[in-house]
């Protein structure tokens, strides 16, 4: 069985400054691993993924992820925030069977 | 192609009516999700289509739900005698499955039901 940890359900933040969501998996299978965030009523958009290769993935927006397998962890991180930044973000893991598991999710607050 | 879709996007329904909901996946996608999300949640997996056949079901998929995909292209989530607990955005996702590689679902913008 698969799981994921979000290991804050809220995060308030000053514009411009630094972030950190943080999120932990278990799995006895490789995984893949994704950020999705999601607006009021709106449903989910990919912000970022980690399938193979290099373990730092990068949005195009500014945030990142570092995938590490030793700690098991997919933090995300962005250096300076915005008003707009202001969402619900959910980690993700999937197998090669396809199906999601999925965070309870952290609620990112940009306060001006 | 712009994606995933979901209609409708709102249900207000009376406990104990039947709704039905109908998600269309990217074209080329041969794989189908539904999830179920609630307040304060992440989205839980409730079943999943390879083409036209369902592969898992999950057991918070009661009697009363049950899902189709005739044909391997849309596909419909009906909830029937609902519940007040039944009130939830229910979201439809799609993804290519390619053998040996992750696969990543895009999801569409759900469907918002409340049961009164």
């Amino acid at each position: 069985a698969q799981s994921v940890t979000q290991l804050d359900s809220q995060v308030p933040v000053f514009e411009e400054a630094p972030v950190e969501l943080r999120c932990n998996y278990s799995s006895s299978v490789s995984v893949y691993l994704f950020w999705y965030v999601q607006y009021p009523n709106q449903g989910l958009q990919l912000l970022l993924k980690y399938l193979s290769g290099s373990t730092l993935v990068e949005s195009i927006n500014g945030f990142e992820a570092e995938f590490n397998k030793s700690q098991t962890s997919f933090h995300l991180r962005k250096p300076s925030v915005h008003i707009s930044d202001t969402a619900e973000y959910f980690c993700a893991l999937n197998t090669n069977a396809g199906k999601s598991t999925f965070g309870d999710g952290t609620t990112l607050t940009v306060k001006p | 192609d712009t994606g995933v879709s979901q209609n409708p996007r709102h249900k207000i329904t009376k406990r104990g009516q039947n709704v039905t909901f109908r998600c269309d996946p990217i074209s080329e996608h041969n794989r189908l999700y539904w999830y179920r999300q609630t307040l304060g949640q992440g989205p839980e997996f409730l079943t999943y289509f390879q083409n036209e056949a369902q592969l898992e079901k999950s057991r918070l998929l009661s009697d009363r739900f049950s899902a189709e995909r005739p044909k391997g292209s849309f596909s419909t989530l009906e909830i029937q005698r609902t519940e007040q607990g039944d009130s939830a955005m229910y979201l439809c996702a799609s993804s290519s499955r390619r053998r040996g590689q992750g696969t990543e679902a895009f999801f569409g913008q759900g469907t918002r039901l409340t049961v009164v």
